[in-house]
């Protein structure tokens, strides 16, 4: 079946430094793949999302490219900041049975940014 | 923007109580879920619904059942509520998809329950 594996965490970097969290993905069809940010207190806000191989997603200065070949989706950001301190998801999106379409998350990275 | 809203942040309740989460979305979406979210778990679908009075039975369904009575609102339901069910709850809802993108999900702010 479909499933996200995703680095665990905690993770802490200073301000300023470069941010990768890998996330690996498993699906019998053509997935979509999305970053989901959950900041202490709040639900779960989409951050960047692609649909297929080789988009990429990006937002806020964070990036993601969908990589078919190594079935991968690993965020990334070049100069992580204090209010990016969050937990982050890795999702993929594939078809429901019926109709409409599941998702499957990672377990979470927890990323704390020190000034 | 979509906007989904749960019914409460916080609930304490009692072994054995009944207990209702509400979560209701303002954009007309087709499909709902009901999620939760524990430590070093991650995210687990509980139940999901595509349609009024349609619900799917989600990866860990037992000891919950849920409602959809009309399109906007659906709702989680712990029949008898145990300590084990002590999480934090999140309800989702999205479009179905009409082309090959697939749709994002949208969350609710969650509702951390807390079963004495």
């Amino acid at each position: 079946g479909d499933s996200v594996t995703q680095m665990e965490g905690p993770v802490t970097l200073s301000e300023e430094a470069f941010l990768t969290i890998n996330c690996t993905y498993t699906a019998t069809g053509y997935p979509s793949l999305f970053w989901y940010v959950q900041y202490p207190g709040e639900g779960l806000q989409l951050l960047l999302k692609a649909t297929k191989a080789d988009d990429k997603g990006s937002n806020k200065g964070f990036e993601a490219t969908y990589r078919k070949e190594t079935t991968s989706f690993h965020l990334e950001k070049g100069s992580v900041q204090v209010s990016d301190s969050a937990v982050y998801f890795c999702a993929l999106s594939d078809r429901l049975k019926n109709t409409g379409n599941q998702f499957y998350f990672g377990t979470g990275t927890s990323l704390t940014v020190i000034p | 923007d979509v906007k989904v809203t749960q019914s409460s942040r916080y609930l304490v309740k009692r072994t054995g109580e009944k207990v209702f989460l509400e979560c209701v979305q303002d954009m007309d979406h087709e499909n709902m879920f009901w999620y939760r979210q524990d430590p070093g778990l991650g995210l687990r679908l509980i139940y999901f619904s595509y349609d009024v009075k349609m619900k799917e039975k989600g990866d860990i369904p037992e000891g919950y059942s849920v409602s959809r009575e009309k399109k906007e609102r659906f709702s989680l339901i712990l029949e008898s509520a145990s300590t084990n069910q002590t999480s934090m709850y999140l309800c989702a809802s999205s479009l179905i998809p009409h082309s090959e993108a697939r749709e994002t999900q949208y969350f609710g702010p969650g509702t951390r329950l807390l079963v004495l």
